[in-house]
Formats: C-alpha cells, sequence, structure tokens
C-alpha cells in the first residue's frame, strides 16, 4: 500500500531564505507524485507533478522538487522565500491505476520578515 | 467563475441532523471525489465516482453516503450527523486516464466547512 510521510508539521524561514519542505513516500509500483498548496480558507492547487521523465520537476511560483527513488522521496524547494509563500503544503501520491491520492499530514510554512 | 463549486461554505449543525453537501463542477470531468480534512492528519478520502453508474468507497465512508446525480454533481450526505465528523469537506475532479496530459491531477473546490454541535 502506498503512504506518504511529510517530516515537521511547521516549518519556519526567513524572507529570502531558502525552503525545504521534506516528504517520503512508501509504493509497491513506479509513483506519481504531487504537491499541493493550500492557502489560508481556499481549496488545495497543485504545485507541481513527477510522472515518469526527468527526476527535477518545476512548478508553479519558483518551487520545484527532485524524485529520488533511491531514497524514496520528493522534497520541495524554493531558493528564495517570500511571505506570500506561507501556507500548508500537501504532498501525496497516487494509489494504483485509479488517480486515488494518498496525502501527507501537511506541513505549514511561515515565513517572517 | 470557479470551475469546482461547493455549496455550503461553512454550515453548523447539531448531533443526529442530516446534512447534504453539494459539490458541481463545469471543467467536464468524469471523475469526482470527497475527502475530509483534519488538522494534523492531511486529507481522507471518503468516497469517489469514476462516472454517473460508478461510485466506490473510500479510506472512511462509515457514517456517509454520496449521489452523482449528473457528471457535473457529486453529492455528500451525513445520514445522522455526528460530533466528530466537524471537519473540512473538499470535492474534487479529474479526468479519466488518457484524456490530455493532465489526467493526473485532481481540481479542488473551495471546501466546506462543518461543524456539528
Amino acid at each position: 500500500a502506498q503512504s506518504v510521510t511529510q517530516l515537521g508539521s511547521h516549518v519556519s524561514v526567513s524572507e529570502g531564505a531558502l525552503v525545504l519542505l521534506r516528504c517520503n513516500y512508501s509504493s509497491s509500483v513506479p509513483p506519481y507524485l504531487f504537491w499541493y498548496v493550500q492557502y489560508p480558507n481556499q481549496g488545495l492547487q497543485l504545485l507541481l507533478k513527477y510522472t515518469t521523465g526527468a527526476t527535477l520537476v518545476k512548478g508553479i511560483n519558483g518551487f520545484e522538487a527532485e524524485f529520488k527513488k533511491s531514497e524514496t522521496s520528493f522534497h520541495l524547494t524554493k531558493p528564495s522565500a517570500h511571505m506570500s509563500d506561507a501556507a500548508e503544503y500537501f504532498c501525496a501520491v497516487r494509489s494504483g491505476g485509479y488517480n486515488k491520492l494518498i496525502f501527507g499530514a501537511g506541513t505549514r510554512l511561515a515565513v517572517h520578515p | 467563475d470557479a470551475d469546482v463549486t461547493q455549496t455550503p461554505r461553512n454550515r453548523i449543525t447539531k448531533t443526529g441532523k442530516r446534512i447534504m453537501l453539494e459539490c458541481s463542477q463545469t471543467k467536464g470531468h468524469d471523475r469526482m471525489y470527497w475527502y475530509r480534512q483534519d488538522p494534523g492528519l492531511g486529507l481522507q478520502l471518503i468516497y469517489y465516482s469514476f462516472d454517473v453508474k460508478d461510485i466506490n468507497k473510500g479510506e472512511i465512508s462509515d457514517g456517509y453516503s454520496v449521489s452523482r446525480q449528473a457528471q457535473a454533481k457529486f453529492s455528500l450526505s451525513l445520514e445522522s450527523a455526528i460530533p466528530n465528523q466537524t471537519a473540512l469537506y473538499f470535492c474534487a475532479t479529474s479526468d479519466s486516464p488518457g484524456v490530455g496530459q493532465g489526467s493526473d491531477t485532481q481540481y479542488f473546490g473551495p471546501g466546506t466547512r462543518l461543524t456539528v454541535l
């Protein structure tokens, strides 16, 4: 069965600092991996996804993630945090062939001046 | 206009009441999903539907039922609400596999905040 673990329920960074949000997964089949962002009082928006091909995936708002099969990881990074990046971030893995998503518990990112 | 809409956006109800949450989409997607979000638990799948005649239970379907009235509409019902069903509920949609490159992506509505007293 697939599962997702996000290390750190809360991460705080200074504006302009590197953002690193960690995600590890388990999957018995080649995974499809996703990062979603949830801004306050809003639904989830897709940031980026890995399906096949290039292991470094670029998404919206300057975020990127690298699929590392040997480490079963899909960490999310952004070189320079902006105040508008403050939100909750969810990593997810597609379960089986039916497009069901298994979500991690989420990481709340705070950005301070 | 939003592609995935949910009504109501907020609802407060009492234990034992029957509640219906509604979801509509204009994306033309066949697949629709209902999730609940609890702090520290992420999102958990309640039910999903691959078309009007195909409805499936998710991880936490007990206490819930659904109805797919049309391709564009998917409703979630709590037959007899209880306090531990207090949560944020999201509807999502996706294309069927093979329909364009975006078929793996789920698109979420804005959520319904439900409080059961």
